[in-house]
């Protein structure tokens, strides 16, 4: 079964530097979610859309913005990275803004990005 | 607002012991709640997940949890640890409908000993 894409899956910057990180749903989810884990943190809420819409906020930094295609893939652009930024950023996907039905969201394998 | 509180950042058992791992949960309406396990440097699997449904929920790799409402607790349990499963560990709660997000706990880093 066709899973959540994030792309890359490893990205190395430099402080001041910009970063775009992609994510594809899977097929027929209208929903996706950032978050963020950093080194041995819980994984952190950032931003989420529906139907190309923002539907939830976290705790994104102003330096970030992201948004969410015709063909629901979704990309997380970062500027002016900073040491701070480097994390384990992850995509994920449902059915509806709640979850669906099963109120499941469903994980890709995650970019690391490495801010030096 | 709603939030999970996992007990115990590191918890150790030997292969063929009771693994415990705990989650009590807040939340203003009934909840749904999850456990996550993430192997190092791989993503987050879904293990089970309580929806409103049967408070005995069982999920993959023998691992199963009980909703308890008066003890807002989602425990994570499996009979007998096996070497594998050592792994963090996430609970998370969110609310059914609306715009929720998932909100995780802090994590349990299940240790196994041989």
């Amino acid at each position: 079964a066709a899973g959540v894409i994030q792309s890359p899956r490893h990205l190395i910057k430099e402080k001041r530097e910009t970063a775009t990180l992609k994510c594809y749903p899977i097929p027929r989810h209208d929903t996706v979610y950032w978050y963020q884990q950093g080194p041995g943190q819980d994984p952190q809420f950032l931003i989420s859309f529906y139907e190309k819409m923002q539907s939830d906020k976290g705790s994104i930094p102003d330096r970030f913005s992201a948004q969410q295609f015709s063909d629901y893939h979704s990309e997380l652009n970062m500027s002016s990275l900073e040491l701070g930024d480097s994390a384990l950023y992850f995509c994920a996907s449902s059915s509806s803004p709640s979850g669906g039905a099963s109120g499941e969201l469903f994980f890709g394998e995650g970019s690391r990005l490495t801010v030096l | 607002a709603q939030s999970v509180t996992q007990l115990g950042s590191h918890v150790s058992v030997s292969e063929g012991a009771l693994v415990l791992l705990r989650c009590n949960y807040s939340s203003s309406v009934p909840p749904y709640l999850f456990w996550y396990v993430q192997y190092p440097n791989q993503g987050l699997q879904l293990l089970l997940k309580y929806t409103s449904a049967a408070t005995l929920v069982k999920g993959i790799n023998g691992f199963e949890a009980e909703f308890k409402k008066s003890e807002t607790s989602f425990h994570l349990t499996k009979p007998s640890a096996h070497m594998s499963d050592a792994a963090e560990y996430f609970c998370a709660v969110s609310d059914p409908g609306g715009y929720s997000t998932l909100t995780f706990g802090k994590g349990t880093m299940l240790l196994v000993s041989p």
